[in-house]
């Protein structure tokens, strides 16, 4: 199993620019979302989705696009980058047990610089 | 959502116990009770987590005490890989399955 992959693992974008950040994993997970984590700071949820096909908002959701069209890969997308969100940016995934998630798997993480 | 409280910063030393604690009054009767960790430079790792009952596993073991409105991640023996970020976070109450990371606890471990 590659577990949690992103794509890329550093990115220079100008403002105004977008892109898209990349996030599979092969573990069957229902659950996927997307962090950031700015210097010196603790995780902030951006986007989480329960589902192919369902995606909800987490405490940090502007400027942000995502999509979760197949189980494995749920793409974040920057609709037009600013230099507030240069941060790492990590994406997660996990089985849903009833109300909870059991232990959620991070990847690597992608390194983004707006300037 | 329900808030966790956790010490900015603990230190310890090398392969002796720790104890971190956890806050959390306003704990709801279907929140479960998960700890994560981060170490230097990495993405965070799930470490345990549980309901009402104490839960042990490899890494390290959980007390939640009788109330739920504290825990405590305990780590064995401490060594030097164990220095990280400790997260203790509450999810499933509100069914929404946002699972929010407060500031946590740095632990050092001294050698």
């Amino acid at each position: 199993n590659a577990g949690v992959t992103q794509t890329p693992k550093f990115q220079v974008l100008k403002t105004g620019q977008s892109m898209t950040l990349q996030c599979a994993q092969d573990m069957n997970h229902e659950y996927m979302s997307w962090y950031r984590q700015d210097p010196g700071m603790g995780l902030r949820l951006i986007h989480y989705s329960v589902g192919a096909g369902i995606t909800d908002q987490g405490e940090v959701p502007n400027g942000y696009n995502v999509s979760r069209s197949t189980t494995e890969d749920f793409p974040l997308r920057l609709l037009s980058a600013a230099p507030s969100q240069t941060s790492v940016y990590f994406c997660a995934s996990s089985h849903i047990t009833g109300t909870s998630v059991s232990e959620q798997y991070f990847g690597p993480g992608t390194r983004l610089t707006v300037t | 959502d329900a808030k966790t409280t956790q010490p900015n910063s603990m230190e310890s030393n090398e392969e002796e116990p720790v104890h971190l604690p956890c806050n959390h009054s306003t704990i709801s009767g279907t929140d479960y009770i998960h700890w994560y960790r981060q170490l230097p430079s990495q993405g965070p790792e799930y470490v345990i987590h549980g309901l009402t009952s104490n839960v042990n596993n490899r890494m390290a073991s959980l007390a939640i005490a009788e109330d739920r409105k504290s825990s405590t991640l305990i780590l064995h023996r401490a060594t030097l890989r164990d220095a990280a970020v400790y997260y203790c976070i509450l999810h499933g109450g509100d069914s929404s399955y946002k699972l929010i990371f407060g500031s946590g606890t740095r632990l050092l471990v001294r050698p």
